[in-house]
């Protein structure tokens, strides 16, 4: 079965610095996607950043960035420059490819960002 | 443009009555999702549909939870005879392509009573 464990429940950083969310996944599967969701209290999904595991290269979105590493099954979350309103839960998950299929969720980290 | 539309955005019932979801995906997109997300935890997933294909009911949690969508587009989560235990955020997410990310609405809250 696939999984996704994040072993940090809550993570806390200061306004400005940079922190580093955990992940790692167990899959069988070569062809697949990561993601990291980011769930304010508004309740909605956002899509921080994704990875395809073909990629080698790791994936940037402004001040959010992951460190993938395939064989180990890690995918942690970078965010720098941390901002007030980057305090949410963040959940990381993951699905095989190429077609539609539903994600497999950890069960996610609450980021405090202290001002 | 228009997102994922889920209604309503709560819903309080009594235990043992029937309940409806909506969700109204993105337009175009021939992948609906729904999840759950019981307090505290991680989404966990409940079925798919994907075009005119048979959808993937694998996650749903018992056979008082059934799901349709019609005309390929909006979608309806019926839970029937309602327990406690079923209290919990329900999402939806539509999704275009395989490679395409999924995008989700701001769910249902479900408390019963």
């Amino acid at each position: 079965a696939q999984t996704v464990t994040q072993s940090q429940p809550e993570m806390s950083v200061q306004e400005a610095e940079t922190v580093t969310l955990s992940c790692t996944y167990d899959t069988s599967e070569s062809d697949y996607y990561l993601f990291w969701y980011k769930q304010p209290p508004s309740r909605q999904m956002i899509l921080v950043i994704r990875q395809e595991a073909y990629k080698q290269q790791n994936a940037t979105e402004n001040r959010f960035s992951v460190n993938f590493q395939k064989a180990a099954k890690s995918f942690s979350l970078k965010i720098s420059d941390s901002q007030l309103g980057d305090a949410a839960m963040y959940f990381c998950a993951y699905r095989t490819g190429p077609g539609n299929t539903p994600l497999v969720f950890g069960k996610g980290t609450r980021l405090s960002v202290i001002a | 443009g228009a997102g994922v539309s889920q209604s309503p955005s709560n819903k309080v019932t009594e235990k043992g009555k029937d309940v409806e979801l909506r969700c109204d995906p993105i337009s175009g997109h021939t992948a609906l999702y729904w999840y759950r997300q019981s307090l505290g935890q991680g989404l966990e997933f409940l079925i798919y549909f994907q075009g005119n294909s048979a959808p993937d009911k694998s996650g749903l949690p018992s056979d008082r939870f059934s799901a349709e969508r019609t005309g390929g587009s909006v979608s309806t989560l019926t839970i029937q005879r309602t327990q406690q235990e079923d209290s919990a955020v329900y999402l939806c997410a539509s999704s275009q392509t395989g490679r395409q990310p999924q995008h989700f609405g701001d769910g249902t809250r479900l408390s019963i009573l």
